[in-house]
């Protein structure tokens, strides 16, 4: 079965600075994997998804994430961080077979220090 | 409308007592999820259904909780004889295969 690891439920940075949060996942076969952000009081968006073809995959409001096979890996970033990105942040992976549900990580709680 | 759309809003019931939440999907999303949000929790998965496939029941609490799906379309949680734990906000997300789910608003349910 597959499973989401998001290493820290909260993390903090500071404006500028760059965003780094992790997801590893655990698939025996080649995942789809999506972060999902949910800002205050809001619903669940999504931010980006990988699928198939490139590893890196480019997202709304600047965040990226890339694919690592080798490392089962599909860590977030962002160069810098803005107050508007304080946010919980979800990693989820679905095996990519048809009825196979999506499951998602614990999620990660992203503070950001002015 | 075009989205996921849930009913009602919130809900506040006394505890011991039955409770219904609505989840209308996307028009043609065959995947239809629940999930359960507990302050400052993440997700709790629930339910999950999948065109004609049986139900994935897995993540159901308890036997008080059931959900059914009819006609492949609009989802209905049922919550017999609430308790106060069961108070959280409950999400119904849904999809086409493989795809990213679209998440409704939810439903803040409180048990008093």
């Amino acid at each position: 079965a597959q499973s989401v690891t998001q290493l820290g439920s909260h993390v903090s940075v500071s404006e500028g600075a760059l965003v780094l949060l992790r997801c590893n996942y655990s698939s025996s076969v080649p995942p789809y994997l999506f972060w999902y952000v949910q800002y205050p009081n809001q619903g669940l968006q999504l931010l980006l998804k990988y699928t198939t073809g490139a590893t890196l995959v480019k997202g709304i409001n600047g965040f990226e994430a890339e694919f690592k096979k080798s490392e089962t890996s599909f860590h977030l970033t962002k160069p810098s961080a803005h107050m508007s990105d304080a946010a919980e942040y979800f990693c989820a992976v679905s095996r990519g077979n048809r009825d196979d549900k999506i499951i998602f990580g614990k999620g990660t709680r992203l503070h950001i220090l002015p | 409308g075009a989205g996921v759309s849930q009913s009602p809003s919130n809900k506040v019931t006394e505890k011991g007592k039955d409770v219904e939440l609505r989840c209308d999907p996307i028009s043609g999303h065959t995947a239809l999820y629940w999930y359960r949000q507990s302050l400052g929790q993440g997700l709790e998965f629930l339910i999950y259904f999948q065109g004609n496939s049986a139900p994935d029941k897995s993540g159901l609490p308890s036997d008080r909780f059931s959900a059914e799906r009819t006609g492949g379309s609009v989802s209905t949680l049922t919550i017999q004889r609430t308790q106060q734990e069961d108070s959280a906000v409950y999400l119904c997300a849904s999809s086409l295969p493989r795809n990213e789910q679209f998440f409704g608003p939810g439903t803040r349910l409180t048990v008093l």
